[in-house]
C-alpha cells in the first residue's frame, strides 16, 4: 500500500503563473519529505526538502510547504517555466530508516 | 565526473534469461541502492548498500540479487526474468546512508 500519493497525474500551467503539486502521506512517523524531478530518458534528481520541524522551506523560485495535521505537502514553483516541464516525485523517509517513499509522480507541462 | 552510470540504457528478455545490470559511480560515495519504476506506483527500493561490503533488502527484493563488488561498484541481477519484472531500473547512490541520494540515467528492461 503506498503511503506516499500523488493524487494529480499530470499538471498544465501557464509560463509565468504558479504551478502548485500536492502529495499527501499516510504514515505520520514520517519526519523528512524531499521532492524529486525527472526529464525524459534522465534519472531523478534532487530539488528541495523540508524536515518535519518546518512548515516551509524555499529555495529560489522553488517552495515546499508541510501541513503535518493533514499529513500533506505542497511544492511551490513561482514563476513557471518551460524548463520545468518534467515529473515531480514527492518522497518521505522515517527517522533512521533513510529509505525513500515515493510517490507516483505529476507531469507538469508549462504552456507558452 | 560522469556521477551515476548504468549499462544497458535498454534490453529485452525473454521469460527465464538471466542478467546483470550494471552501476558504477565516480563521486567516493559510500552509499549505493537499486530501484524500479512502474507506472503509477513511483519508485520502489529493491536493494541497497550503505556501505561497501553490504547490502540488505528494500521494498521488493523477491526475484533479485545483487553485490556490491568494490566502493564503486553495485550490480543488479535477475537470475531467472518475469515478465512482471519489466521495468525502468534506477541506480542510486549518496555519500553517506540517509543522505541526498544521485540518479542513473535508467535501464529500460522488457522481458517478454
Amino acid at each position: 500500500d503506498q503511503q506516499v500519493k500523488q493524487n494529480s497525474p499530470s499538471l498544465s500551467v501557464q509560463e509565468g503563473r504558479i504551478s502548485i503539486l500536492n502529495c499527501d502521506y499516510t504514515n505520520s512517523m514520517f519526519d523528512y519529505f524531499l521532492w524529486y524531478k525527472k526529464y525524459p530518458a534522465e534519472g531523478p534528481t534532487f530539488l528541495i526538502s523540508i524536515s518535519s520541524i518546518k512548515d516551509k522551506n524555499e529555495d529560489g523560485r522553488f517552495t515546499v510547504f508541510l501541513n503535518k495535521s493533514a499529513k500533506h505537502l505542497s511544492l511551490h514553483i513561482v514563476p513557471s517555466q518551460p524548463g520545468d516541464s518534467a515529473v515531480y516525485f514527492c518522497a518521505a523517509t522515517l527517522g533512521n530508516d533513510y529509505k525513500l517513499s515515493f510517490g507516483a509522480g505529476t507531469t507538469v507541462t508549462v504552456r507558452a | 565526473n560522469a556521477g551515476v552510470t548504468q549499462t544497458p540504457k535498454f534490453q529485452v528478455l525473454k521469460t527465464g534469461q538471466s542478467m546483470t545490470l550494471q552501476c558504477a559511480q565516480d563521486m567516493n560515495h559510500n552509499s549505493m541502492y537499486w530501484y524500479r519504476q512502474d507506472p503509477g506506483m513511483g519508485l520502489r527500493l529493491i536493494y541497497y548498500s550503505a556501505s561497501e561490503g553490504t547490502t540488505d533488502k528494500g521494498e521488493v527484493p523477491n526475484g533479485y540479487n545483487v553485490s556490491r563488488l568494490n566502493k564503486r561498484e553495485f550490480s543488479l541481477r535477475l537470475e531467472s526474468a518475469a515478465p512482471s519484472q519489466t521495468s525502468v531500473y534506477f541506480c542510486a547512490s549518496s555519500e553517506v546512508w540517509g543522505d541526498t541520494q544521485y540518479f542513473g540515467p535508467g535501464t529500460r528492461l522488457t522481458v517478454l
